[in-house]
Protein backbone atom coordinates (compact mmCIF):
# COMPACT_ATOMS: atom_id res chain seq x y z
CA UNK A 1 0.00 0.00 0.00
CA UNK A 2 1.45 3.99 -0.67
CA UNK A 3 2.11 5.40 2.09
CA UNK A 4 3.85 8.45 3.56
CA UNK A 5 5.50 8.90 6.84
CA UNK A 6 6.54 12.45 8.27
CA UNK A 7 8.59 10.67 11.62
CA UNK A 8 8.50 14.33 13.47
CA UNK A 9 5.41 15.55 14.65
CA UNK A 10 7.59 18.77 15.38
CA UNK A 11 10.93 20.34 14.62
CA UNK A 12 12.69 23.23 16.74
CA UNK A 13 15.24 25.23 14.80
CA UNK A 14 17.05 28.37 15.84
CA UNK A 15 16.57 31.65 13.53
CA UNK A 16 19.97 31.55 11.10
CA UNK A 17 20.05 27.71 11.15
CA UNK A 18 19.63 24.76 8.39
CA UNK A 19 16.24 23.06 9.12
CA UNK A 20 15.22 19.56 7.78
CA UNK A 21 12.02 17.97 7.83
CA UNK A 22 11.67 14.65 7.18
CA UNK A 23 9.53 12.31 4.58
CA UNK A 24 9.86 8.99 3.33
CA UNK A 25 7.20 6.85 1.22
CA UNK A 26 6.46 3.69 0.06
CA UNK A 27 4.68 3.34 -3.75
CA UNK A 28 4.71 0.64 -5.83
CA UNK A 29 6.34 2.30 -8.90
CA UNK A 30 8.13 5.61 -9.57
CA UNK A 31 7.11 8.39 -7.35
CA UNK A 32 5.80 11.84 -8.11
CA UNK A 33 6.72 13.93 -4.45
CA UNK A 34 5.23 17.18 -3.15
CA UNK A 35 5.64 19.51 -0.39
CA UNK A 36 3.40 22.15 0.75
CA UNK A 37 2.90 24.57 3.70
CA UNK A 38 0.43 25.72 5.70
CA UNK A 39 0.30 29.02 7.36
CA UNK A 40 -2.13 29.72 10.39
CA UNK A 41 -5.52 29.58 9.19
CA UNK A 42 -4.95 28.98 5.80
CA UNK A 43 -5.38 26.81 3.01
CA UNK A 44 -1.95 25.00 1.47
CA UNK A 45 0.55 26.56 -0.50
CA UNK A 46 2.50 24.36 -2.97
CA UNK A 47 6.43 24.55 -2.11
CA UNK A 48 8.15 22.40 -5.04
CA UNK A 49 7.93 18.91 -6.60
CA UNK A 50 9.88 15.92 -8.07
CA UNK A 51 9.26 14.09 -10.85
CA UNK A 52 11.95 13.16 -12.63
CA UNK A 53 15.74 14.45 -13.35
CA UNK A 54 17.72 15.66 -10.70
CA UNK A 55 17.61 14.41 -7.31
CA UNK A 56 17.97 18.37 -6.17
CA UNK A 57 14.68 20.09 -6.45
CA UNK A 58 14.67 23.89 -5.57
CA UNK A 59 11.46 25.29 -4.19
CA UNK A 60 9.69 28.25 -3.64
CA UNK A 61 10.77 31.03 -0.43
CA UNK A 62 14.44 28.93 -0.30
CA UNK A 63 13.46 25.79 0.50
CA UNK A 64 14.95 22.59 -1.54
CA UNK A 65 14.12 18.66 -1.33
CA UNK A 66 16.45 16.08 -2.26
CA UNK A 67 14.71 12.77 -3.65
CA UNK A 68 17.12 9.72 -2.19
CA UNK A 69 15.83 6.76 -4.39
CA UNK A 70 17.51 3.97 -2.02
CA UNK A 71 16.66 5.57 1.48
CA UNK A 72 13.12 6.28 0.01
CA UNK A 73 13.07 9.71 1.37
CA UNK A 74 12.44 13.24 0.26
CA UNK A 75 13.83 15.53 2.82
CA UNK A 76 13.18 19.45 2.90
CA UNK A 77 15.43 21.66 3.72
CA UNK A 78 16.46 25.13 4.03
CA UNK A 79 20.19 26.57 4.46
CA UNK A 80 19.06 29.38 6.55
CA UNK A 81 16.13 29.45 8.44
CA UNK A 82 13.58 32.43 8.81
CA UNK A 83 11.07 33.27 12.00
CA UNK A 84 8.63 33.25 9.22
CA UNK A 85 9.18 29.77 7.62
CA UNK A 86 7.30 28.91 10.91
CA UNK A 87 4.20 26.64 9.61
CA UNK A 88 2.88 23.17 9.40
CA UNK A 89 4.45 21.09 6.24
CA UNK A 90 3.14 18.19 4.75
CA UNK A 91 4.69 15.93 2.41
CA UNK A 92 2.65 14.43 -0.28
CA UNK A 93 3.28 11.27 -3.00
CA UNK A 94 1.77 10.09 -6.21
CA UNK A 95 2.57 6.86 -8.58
CA UNK A 96 1.58 6.74 -11.63
CA UNK A 97 -1.30 4.32 -11.20
CA UNK A 98 -3.09 5.79 -9.00
CA UNK A 99 -4.96 9.55 -9.46
CA UNK A 100 -4.77 11.21 -6.42
CA UNK A 101 -2.01 12.00 -3.72
CA UNK A 102 -0.89 10.77 -0.53
CA UNK A 103 -0.79 13.41 2.35
CA UNK A 104 2.01 12.51 5.14
CA UNK A 105 0.86 13.75 8.58
CA UNK A 106 2.32 16.81 8.57
CA UNK A 107 5.32 18.32 10.48
CA UNK A 108 4.88 21.73 12.66
CA UNK A 109 8.44 23.35 11.96
CA UNK A 110 8.88 26.54 14.96
CA UNK A 111 11.85 28.90 14.08
CA UNK A 112 12.56 30.27 17.39
CA UNK A 113 14.47 34.03 16.90
CA UNK B 1 -2.74 34.85 -9.12
CA UNK B 2 -4.92 31.75 -8.64
CA UNK B 3 -7.85 32.45 -6.29
CA UNK B 4 -9.88 29.34 -4.66
CA UNK B 5 -12.48 30.72 -2.20
CA UNK B 6 -14.82 28.99 0.17
CA UNK B 7 -17.70 30.64 1.28
CA UNK B 8 -17.40 30.22 4.57
CA UNK B 9 -14.38 30.53 7.16
CA UNK B 10 -16.31 29.26 10.44
CA UNK B 11 -19.86 27.33 9.98
CA UNK B 12 -21.94 25.80 13.04
CA UNK B 13 -24.71 23.78 12.10
CA UNK B 14 -26.54 20.87 13.99
CA UNK B 15 -26.53 16.91 13.91
CA UNK B 16 -29.14 16.14 11.15
CA UNK B 17 -28.76 19.15 9.05
CA UNK B 18 -27.84 19.12 5.53
CA UNK B 19 -24.73 20.85 5.23
CA UNK B 20 -23.31 23.07 1.80
CA UNK B 21 -20.11 23.63 1.41
CA UNK B 22 -19.38 26.16 -1.42
CA UNK B 23 -15.84 26.31 -3.29
CA UNK B 24 -15.46 28.57 -6.48
CA UNK B 25 -11.97 29.01 -8.48
CA UNK B 26 -10.66 31.57 -10.87
CA UNK B 27 -8.69 29.84 -13.16
CA UNK B 28 -10.52 27.27 -15.29
CA UNK B 29 -8.77 24.34 -13.88
CA UNK B 30 -10.80 21.13 -14.73
CA UNK B 31 -9.87 19.30 -11.77
CA UNK B 32 -11.10 19.96 -8.42
CA UNK B 33 -11.35 18.43 -5.03
CA UNK B 34 -12.79 18.59 -1.35
CA UNK B 35 -10.06 17.24 1.88
CA UNK B 36 -10.75 17.12 5.45
CA UNK B 37 -8.08 18.30 7.54
CA UNK B 38 -7.88 16.39 11.01
CA UNK B 39 -4.86 16.66 13.02
CA UNK B 40 -1.99 13.73 12.82
CA UNK B 41 -4.11 12.69 10.39
CA UNK B 42 -3.05 15.00 7.30
CA UNK B 43 -5.49 15.63 4.62
CA UNK B 44 -7.91 12.76 3.42
CA UNK B 45 -9.66 12.87 -0.42
CA UNK B 46 -13.60 13.12 -0.37
CA UNK B 47 -14.03 13.79 -3.77
CA UNK B 48 -12.63 15.03 -6.73
CA UNK B 49 -14.02 16.23 -10.19
CA UNK B 50 -12.29 16.13 -13.77
CA UNK B 51 -15.00 17.63 -15.54
CA UNK B 52 -18.16 19.31 -15.39
CA UNK B 53 -20.90 16.50 -13.50
CA UNK B 54 -17.80 14.26 -13.36
CA UNK B 55 -17.00 13.23 -9.73
CA UNK B 56 -15.02 10.42 -8.44
CA UNK B 57 -14.85 9.18 -4.56
CA UNK B 58 -11.75 9.29 -2.47
CA UNK B 59 -10.85 8.05 0.67
CA UNK B 60 -13.51 8.91 2.98
CA UNK B 61 -16.85 9.87 0.55
CA UNK B 62 -19.09 7.90 3.24
CA UNK B 63 -21.68 10.59 4.30
CA UNK B 64 -21.29 13.59 1.31
CA UNK B 65 -21.84 14.26 -1.80
CA UNK B 66 -20.68 16.37 -4.30
CA UNK B 67 -22.00 18.77 -7.28
CA UNK B 68 -20.17 20.51 -10.06
CA UNK B 69 -23.06 21.81 -12.45
CA UNK B 70 -20.08 24.39 -13.73
CA UNK B 71 -16.16 24.43 -14.01
CA UNK B 72 -15.69 26.99 -11.86
CA UNK B 73 -17.87 25.53 -9.01
CA UNK B 74 -17.40 22.43 -7.11
CA UNK B 75 -19.97 22.24 -3.61
CA UNK B 76 -19.84 19.44 -0.87
CA UNK B 77 -22.77 18.34 0.64
CA UNK B 78 -23.23 16.89 4.08
CA UNK B 79 -26.27 14.69 3.88
CA UNK B 80 -27.60 14.31 7.53
CA UNK B 81 -24.73 16.21 10.09
CA UNK B 82 -22.85 14.26 12.48
CA UNK B 83 -20.53 15.24 15.28
CA UNK B 84 -17.88 13.08 13.79
CA UNK B 85 -17.94 15.53 10.84
CA UNK B 86 -16.22 18.95 12.73
CA UNK B 87 -13.23 19.34 11.13
CA UNK B 88 -11.57 21.53 8.34
CA UNK B 89 -12.46 21.19 5.33
CA UNK B 90 -10.38 22.08 2.46
CA UNK B 91 -11.18 22.88 -1.40
CA UNK B 92 -8.21 22.65 -4.02
CA UNK B 93 -8.23 22.96 -7.87
CA UNK B 94 -5.69 21.79 -10.49
CA UNK B 95 -5.00 21.50 -14.36
CA UNK B 96 -4.41 18.04 -15.52
CA UNK B 97 -1.28 16.53 -17.17
CA UNK B 98 -2.97 16.02 -20.04
CA UNK B 99 -6.27 14.50 -21.27
CA UNK B 100 -6.55 12.09 -18.72
CA UNK B 101 -7.30 14.76 -15.81
CA UNK B 102 -6.90 11.89 -13.40
CA UNK B 103 -3.70 12.04 -12.86
CA UNK B 104 -1.82 15.50 -12.64
CA UNK B 105 1.49 16.52 -11.51
CA UNK B 106 0.42 19.95 -11.80
CA UNK B 107 0.34 22.23 -7.89
CA UNK B 108 -2.76 22.31 -6.29
CA UNK B 109 -4.03 25.41 -5.21
CA UNK B 110 -6.02 26.09 -2.31
CA UNK B 111 -8.70 27.63 -0.30
CA UNK B 112 -8.12 29.30 3.09
CA UNK B 113 -10.69 26.17 4.75
CA UNK B 114 -14.00 25.88 6.41
CA UNK B 115 -13.86 24.93 9.86
CA UNK B 116 -17.07 23.16 10.52
CA UNK B 117 -18.53 22.57 14.36
CA UNK B 118 -21.18 20.27 14.28
CA UNK B 119 -23.44 20.38 17.27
Amino acid sequence: AQSVAQPEDQVNVAEGNPLTVKCTYSVSGNPYLFWYVQYPNRGLQFLLKYITGDNLVKGSYGFEAEFNKSQTSFHLKKPSALVSDSALYFCAVRDYSNYQLIWGAGTKLIIKP
Amino acid sequence: DVKVTQSSRYLVKRTGEKVFLECVQDMDHENMFWYRQDPGLGLRLIYFSYDVKMKEKGDIPEGYSVSREKKERFSLILESASTNQTSMYLCASSFPDGPNGYRSNQPQHFGDGTRLSIL
